[in-house]
């Protein structure tokens, strides 16, 4: 079974910039999950989706954060402008049952984005 | 809110020297308590979930226990490869039910 798949693996960029962020699921996987974890900290919830809808946002900065999940499969994260605190990896993670129900998740590779 | 704090943050063993990282957790109703294992540049591995106090699950030199108010995981004659950094999350039944994880134990294991 295929696992989380993410791109890019690495972005680098300037302050100010705008960039977005790949995540295709483990096929048939209900529930997709972006985080956000910085050097020496655990992961952040940033979203929450069931099939293509939002189910948890309260964490996102929506001012500069924008994320979608056509058709209930891939899902994209952006972010714009950035700021040099967005330095991070953006982890995608996937899960079989409906939100809200105890399940597994399955991380991707993540994506270590650098802000200069 | 849900918190999950984990201990020691750093922790240097020899091969073979068994130990126990631990991680302390408040919640509104626990609904299932993940250990995760993540290497340098990778994302995080799925250990185990314990679902009630007094569960238990093992998997190689590796052992989960639950309480009511924290999570063990033991570590026994631990072999270099074992060394990660392993992060403790909790689901509760409160909010979306989201899952919050702790800082991690950063593991090494010197043969």
């Amino acid at each position: 079974e295929a696992g989380v798949a993410q791109s890019p693996r690495y972005k680098i960029i300037e302050k100010r910039q705008s960039v977005a962020f790949w995540c295709n699921p483990i096929s048939g996987h209900a529930t997709l999950y972006w985080y956000q974890q910085i050097l020496g900290q655990g992961p952040k919830l940033l979203i929450q989706f069931q099939n293509n809808g939002v189910v948890d946002d309260s964490q996102l900065p929506k001012d500069r954060f924008s994320a979608e999940r056509l058709k209930g499969v891939d899902s994209t994260l952006k972010i714009q402008p950035a700021k040099l605190e967005d330095s991070a990896v953006y982890l995608c993670a996937s899960s079989l049952a409906l939100a809200g129900r105890t399940d597994t998740q399955y991380f991707g590779p993540g994506t270590r984005l650098t802000v200069l | 809110e849900d918190q999950v704090t984990q201990s020691p943050e750093a922790l240097r063993l020899q091969e073979g020297e068994s130990s126990s990282l631990n991680c302390s957790y408040t919640v509104s109703g626990l609904r299932g308590l993940f250990w995760y294992r993540q290497d340098p540049g990778k994302g995080p591995e799925f250990l185990f979930t314990l679902y009630s106090a007094g569960e238990e699950k093992e998997k190689e030199r590796l052992k989960a226990t639950l309480t009511k108010k924290e999570s063990f995981l033991h570590i026994t004659a631990p072999k270099p490869e074992d060394s990660a950094t392993y992060l403790c999350a909790v689901q509760g039944a409160g909010g979306y039910q989201k899952v919050t994880f702790g800082t991690g134990t950063k593991l090494q294991v010197i043969p």
